[in-house]
């Protein structure tokens, strides 16, 4: 079983404030890496789903890095909105195809 | 295009009983995972299904069984229920066997174990 951790648990941010939040991960059998939004009663929604060190992607004012070796990603939210506010969740895929999740950071943009 | 659906919404079984929950695919995916949300915590994996075969396997014991069909649709199936069972049950599907690809999740299946 591998350990996906994420930081914060939760935050709570002013409209306009960049945040960022972090998934750590063991690095051995690294395959790929996603990114979900899970807004309250709603699906989870793909982010970003990256696989090379060094990897950056943006979606509008959301954007993700990635560092395979020393096991990390963060997360970026420029400007937060309150239509940010959800649950962000990272998922370590490993060489085996198993997915691990971790807990992940609740967002709540204060208006 | 139709996106993933699952059903039942919700379920109330007692400890012992079995239990199929049901996925279909959004159109043109042929890759279907199954996971287990318990409260407080992450997702956990339980399988996936590529193209009717099994393509991956969580840390769930036997009694979690599963099917994709030609169709791709998907059962979760979970035999002799036991009180820690209840939990929400996603189910997400993708197009492609490769795990690089962005899954698409239904809005779950609450399971309650009596």
């Amino acid at each position: 079983i591998l350990n996906v951790e994420q930081s914060p648990q939760s935050l709570h941010v002013q409209e306009g404030d960049s945040t960022n939040f972090t998934c750590s991960f063991p690095s051995s059998n690294f395959y790929a890496l996603h990114w979900y939004r899970w807004e309250t009663a709603k699906s989870p929604e793909a982010l970003f789903v990256m696989t090379l060190n060094g990897d950056e992607k943006k979606k509008g004012r959301i954007s993700a890095t990635l560092n395979t070796k020393e096991g990390y990603s963060y997360l970026y939210i420029k400007g937060s909105q309150p239509e940010d506010s959800a649950t962000y969740l990272c998922a370590l895929i490993n060489t085996g195809n198993q997915f691990y999740f971790g807990t992940g950071t609740s967002l709540t943009v204060i208006p | 295009e139709t996106g993933v659906t699952q059903s039942p919404t919700h379920l109330i079984k007692t400890r012992g009983q079995q239990v199929t929950l049901r996925c279909s695919s959004q159109s043109g995916h042929n890759t279907v995972s199954w996971y287990q949300q318990a409260l407080g915590q992450g997702p956990q994996f339980i399988f996936q299904y590529y193209r009717e075969e099994e393509n991956g396997r969580g840390n769930f014991p036997p009694r979690f069984s599963g099917l994709q069909f030609p169709n791709y649709s998907s059962e979760l199936n979970v035999n002799a229920l036991e009180l820690d069972d209840s939990a929400l049950y996603l189910c997400a599907s993708a197009s492609g066997f490769s795990s690089y690809n962005e899954q698409f999740f239904g809005p779950g299946t609450r399971l309650t174990v009596l």
